[in-house]
């Protein structure tokens, strides 16, 4: 069975202290990694797709990795406004399948 | 582009009814999903239509049900509603999906179902 586990569920950052947050899966068969950022009451908005191990991706503060056992989403000097839930999920010969994601905020 | 649409954003129903929502994906996007969004389970699969095919389903009772029209727009039901039910339901649109070709999905606000 597929499986998702995302660390740490909360976490909480000073403007501009860059962390990573942690995702760690068991899937049969990788087709994709996705990483998605939700907003309280809004649907999740897709970041990145990473399709094998070594591949990285960046985005303005955001880089995320992938090895064959987790990905990381590396957060460089971050602002306010990147306070949200950041939600990993994985592909493999089933439907997606998501982690239950980190809340991350960060204090001005 | 317009983005995955949702309606309708908000519903309160009481035990035992029904309720259905619906997803507009993005033109051109033929697979839909639709998943369940808790504070205590995240996000759990629901089912994905491909060209108004049921492709795959989800660990949920027979209560819930779907389909897909053939413009790509999809309905989802809830038949005999329970307090449980209350979530947030999410719709995603892929270009292409079924079978394990997943690529990235889009998602729509949600409907926020309130069962009382």
């Amino acid at each position: 069975e597929d499986q998702v586990t995302q660390s740490p569920e909360a976490l909480r950052l000073q403007e501009g202290e860059s962390s990573s947050l942690n995702c760690s899966y068991t899937v049969s068969g990788l087709r994709g990694l996705f990483w998605y950022r939700q907003d309280p009451g809004k649907g999740p908005e897709f970041l990145f797709t990473l399709y094998s191990a070594g591949e990285e991706k960046e985005k303005e503060r955001l880089k995320a990795t992938l090895t064959k056992k987790e990905s990381f989403l590396h957060i460089t000097a971050p602002k306010p406004e990147d306070s949200a839930t950041y939600l990993c999920a994985v592909s493999g010969n089933t439907p997606l399948v998501f982690g239950k994601g980190t809340r991350l905020s960060v204090i001005a | 582009k317009a983005g995955v649409t949702q309606t309708p954003r908000y519903l309160i129903k009481t035990r035992g009814q029904q309720v259905t929502l619906s997803c507009s994906p993005i033109s051109g996007h033929r697979s839909v999903s639709w998943y369940q969004q808790t504070p205590g389970q995240g996000l759990q699969f629901l089912f994905e239509y491909f060209s108004e095919t049921q492709r795959n389903k989800g660990n949920f009772p027979g209560r819930f049900s779907g389909r897909q029209f053939s413009n790509s727009r999809s309905e989802m039901n809830v038949s005999t509603l329970e307090l449980g039910d209350s979530a947030l339901y999410l719709c995603a649109s892929s270009l292409k999906g079924g079978g394990g070709s997943y690529n990235e999905q889009f998602f729509g606000p949600g409907t926020r179902l309130t069962v009382l």
